[in-house]
């Protein structure tokens, strides 16, 4: 099956600054990659998505790459502010599987 | 956007009590409804993944006796946790997407504390 591995666990940024989650996959046939929030207390809730037929795709601050050869894909948070504090937790779809595998998950603190 | 309603959102009850947790598709039809634990600090953990009028697909080492899953309209799937014991204390999210490889929309969790 899927495996998703995402890094790093914990990231501390100042506030102003990027940060950036990466995350790697190992089945290849994989085309659907969302990115969700995890705020404490609540559920997931997506927050950007890419397909395998686009290399890049950005939302304001939010911006998602897809590296399809190397099977990695990256969140780019720029200019965070504390209210970026969360829980982030990568997945990759494979079309054969129905469900999507998540990453451990990277728990991103902004420092005010 | 896609909301998707869970309730309760806490729940603490007796060892033996069974549990039901609902969770609904508000303003759209949910072909596919997911099941997580998460533990604290940790990542989500799929129980089951329920399409509409069949049965519940369990992940190894689920007990499908132990977590019931209905599934039985496009809007509406509960998981009722039968004969719930201290160790089924966790945060339980579900989930619903309208078709494959479509985006995952959760609810809010419920908390389940046993005593």
């Amino acid at each position: 099956g899927e495996n998703v591995e995402q890094h790093p666990s914990t990231l501390s940024v100042q506030e102003g600054d990027s940060a950036v989650i990466k995350c790697t996959y190992s089945d290849s046939a994989s085309n659907y990659f969302p990115w969700y929030k995890q705020e404490l207390g609540k559920g997931p809730q997506l927050i950007i998505d890419i397909r395998s037929n686009v290399g890049e795709k950005k939302d304001q601050r939010i911006a998602v790459t897809l590296n399809k050869t190397a099977k990695h894909f990256s969140l780019h948070i720029t200019e965070t502010q504390p209210e970026d504090s969360a829980v982030y937790f990568c997945a990759a779809s494979p079309p054969w599987a129905g469900k999507s595998t998540f990453g451990d998950g990277t728990t991103l603190t902004v420092k005010p | 956007g896609a909301v998707v309603s869970q309730h309760p959102s806490r729940v603490i009850c007796k060892s033996g009590t069974s549990v039901k947790i609902e969770c609904r598709s508000l303003d759209f039809q949910a072909t596919t409804m997911f099941w997580y634990r998460q533990f604290p600090k940790q990542s989500l953990m799929l129980m089951a993944t329920s399409n509409e009028g069949s049965k519940a697909t369990y992940e190894q080492g689920v007990e499908k006796d132990k977590f019931l899953i209905n599934h039985a309209s496009l809007t509406l799937s509960t998981l009722t946790v039968t004969s719930a014991h201290p160790e089924d204390s966790s945060f339980y999210i579900c989930s619903a997407s309208d078709s494959h490889n479509q985006p995952q929309h959760f609810g809010d969790g419920t908390r389940l504390s046993i005593l």
